[in-house]
C-alpha cells in the first residue's frame, strides 16, 4: 500500500463549479496534512495545511480531514480557469513529507 | 523575504558525469529537504538536513548524496549520471524539522541527462 494515494484521474469541472479532490494515507500516526498546487513547469506551492479532524476553510478552498478513515480532501469552490493545475496531497510522518502523485484539475470556461 | 533559491535552474549532462545542485533556504530556516520529481514517479523524497545533519534519507542509490553547511545552505550531488536521473530536483526549506512543519519549495533544477 502506498503511503499517500490520490487515485482519481484528471478532473474536468465547469467554471464556477466545485472541484473535489481526495487523498488517503496509510500511516495512522500522521499528524500534519498539506495540499500543494503545481502549475505545469513550476514548483509546488502550498495552498493549505490541516492538523485537526474536521474542516478548514481559506477563501475558496476547504480542506477536510478524517483521521479515523485516514483521508483528507480538498474542495475548490467557484472554480476558476486559474485553478487549472495539479494538486498534490502531502502527509507528514516518519520524519519526512510523503506526497501523492497528484490530481490534475482542468477548469473549463 | 526571499524564497528558496536553487541553482542552476537548467542543466544538461552526459551519462557518467556528475552534477552538483545548490539550494539556499529561506532566511532563518534550518531544515532543507530534497525531492526528485518525474512524470512517472511523482515527487520522491531524497533526503533532509537539519543543522548540518542528515535526518532522513529516501530510497535512492548511494550515487545521490547531499550536505548542509553551517549557514543552512545545502548541496546535493549525483555521481555517475544515468538517463533515468533526468528529472526536476526540488529543494524545500522549513523552519525546523520537516515533521510538523510546513515546507516551501524552490523553483527547482531541471536536469536532463543525455
Amino acid at each position: 500500500q502506498k503511503e499517500v494515494e490520490q487515485n482519481s484521474g484528471p478532473l474536468s469541472v465547469p467554471e464556477g463549479a466545485i472541484a473535489s479532490l481526495n487523498c488517503t494515507y496509510s500511516d495512522r500516526g500522521s499528524q500534519s496534512f498539506f495540499w500543494y498546487r503545481q502549475y505545469s513547469g513550476k514548483s509546488p506551492e502550498l495552498i493549505m495545511f490541516i492538523y485537526s479532524n474536521g474542516d478548514k476553510e481559506d477563501g475558496r478552498f476547504t480542506a477536510q480531514l478524517n483521521k479515523a478513515s485516514q483521508y483528507v480532501s480538498l474542495l475548490i469552490r467557484d472554480s476558476q480557469p486559474s485553478d487549472s493545475a495539479t494538486y498534490l496531497c502531502a502527509v507528514s510522518g516518519n520524519n519526512r513529507l510523503a506526497f501523492g502523485k497528484g490530481n490534475q484539475v482542468v477548469v473549463i470556461p | 523575504k526571499a524564497g528558496v533559491t536553487q541553482t542552476p535552474r537548467y542543466l544538461i549532462k552526459t551519462r557518467g558525469q556528475q552534477v552538483t545542485l545548490s539550494c539556499s533556504p529561506i532566511s532563518g530556516h534550518r531544515s532543507v529537504s530534497w525531492y526528485q520529481q518525474t512524470p512517472g514517479q511523482g515527487l520522491q523524497f531524497l533526503f533532509e538536513y537539519f543543522s548540518e545533519t542528515q535526518r532522513n534519507k529516501g530510497n535512492f542509490p548511494g550515487r545521490f548524496s547531499g550536505r548542509q553547511f553551517s549557514n543552512s545552505r545545502s548541496e546535493m550531488n549525483v555521481s555517475t549520471l544515468e538517463l533515468g536521473d533526468s528529472a526536476l530536483y526540488l529543494c524545500a526549506s522549513s523552519p525546523g524539522p520537516t515533521s510538523g512543519n510546513t515546507i516551501y519549495f524552490g523553483e527547482g533544477s531541471w536536469l536532463t541527462v543525455v
